[in-house]
């Protein structure tokens, strides 16, 4: 079936160094995708998004990259912080209903 | 304007108890969206609704789940007879139009605990 995933469940970054977070999806008739943070204890934070028309969208401190040709999504922050730290999840808008279709999450950490 | 919330936030129940799990939208939302997320797992549809009105169901389990989202009041996520494989955070998200992304809100989940 389709399917959003992530290549890593865990990432450790130095304060002030940018982060990475990959993602992989199967669903090649995607056209919108979206970054949610989920701090502990809380339901997931919209950070950004981006339409198949684009390869790279930029936010606040955050920057998305979609790769249609092998079906890629990053999310790039910059001077990640200790208020970063967070479960990053992609997920895509999929279904009759435009329900969300979530990956797995990474867990982000940063050190000081 | 209070963001979605959701009650009770913890939630334990005995093998075969129901649980009851609430959802009142932001103000001016009239969808809503229910996700079960089971540990260190991302979040899976399980129901959207309208007012009064099913619109997919396709993510909840055929038996002892159901969901209502009423003319007046929050909506509700029932779950009967629970076991321990019930054991997991729910979240609901509410949006104003069929949900984009951008325009949903979450609430803070309910974490359901079988004991």
């Amino acid at each position: 079936g389709e399917s959003v995933g992530l290549h890593l469940p865990t990432l450790s970054v130095q304060e002030g160094d940018n982060s990475i977070i990959n993602c992989a999806y199967s669903n090649s008739a995607s056209d919108y995708f979206i970054w949610y943070k989920q701090e502990s204890g809380k339901g997931p934070q919209f950070i950004i998004d981006i339409r198949s028309n684009m390869d790279k969208r930029q936010g606040q401190r955050v920057t998305v990259l979609l790769n249609k040709t092998v079906k890629h999504l990053s999310l790039q922050i910059a001077a990640t912080q200790p208020g970063d730290s967070a479960v990053y999840f992609c997920a895509e808008n999929t279904g009759s209903a435009r329900q969300l279709t979530f990956g797995s999450g990474t867990q982000l950490t940063v050190l000081p | 304007n209070a963001g979605v919330m959701q009650n009770p936030r913890h939630l334990v129940r005995r093998r075969g108890q129901e649980a009851r799990l609430r959802c009142s939208p932001m103000k001016g939302h009239s969808h809503v969206y229910w996700y079960r997320q089971l540990p260190e797992e991302g979040l899976k549809f399980m129901v959207y609704l309208q007012k009064e009105n099913i619109i997919d169901e396709s993510g909840m389990p055929k038996e002892r789940f159901s969901a209502e989202f009423p003319k007046e009041g929050p909506s509700i996520l029932r779950i009967q007879q629970v076991v321990r494989g019930d054991s997991a955070a729910y979240f609901c998200a509410s949006s104003q139009t069929p949900v984009d992304g951008r325009e949903a809100f979450f609430g803070q989940g309910t974490r359901l605990t079988v004991v």
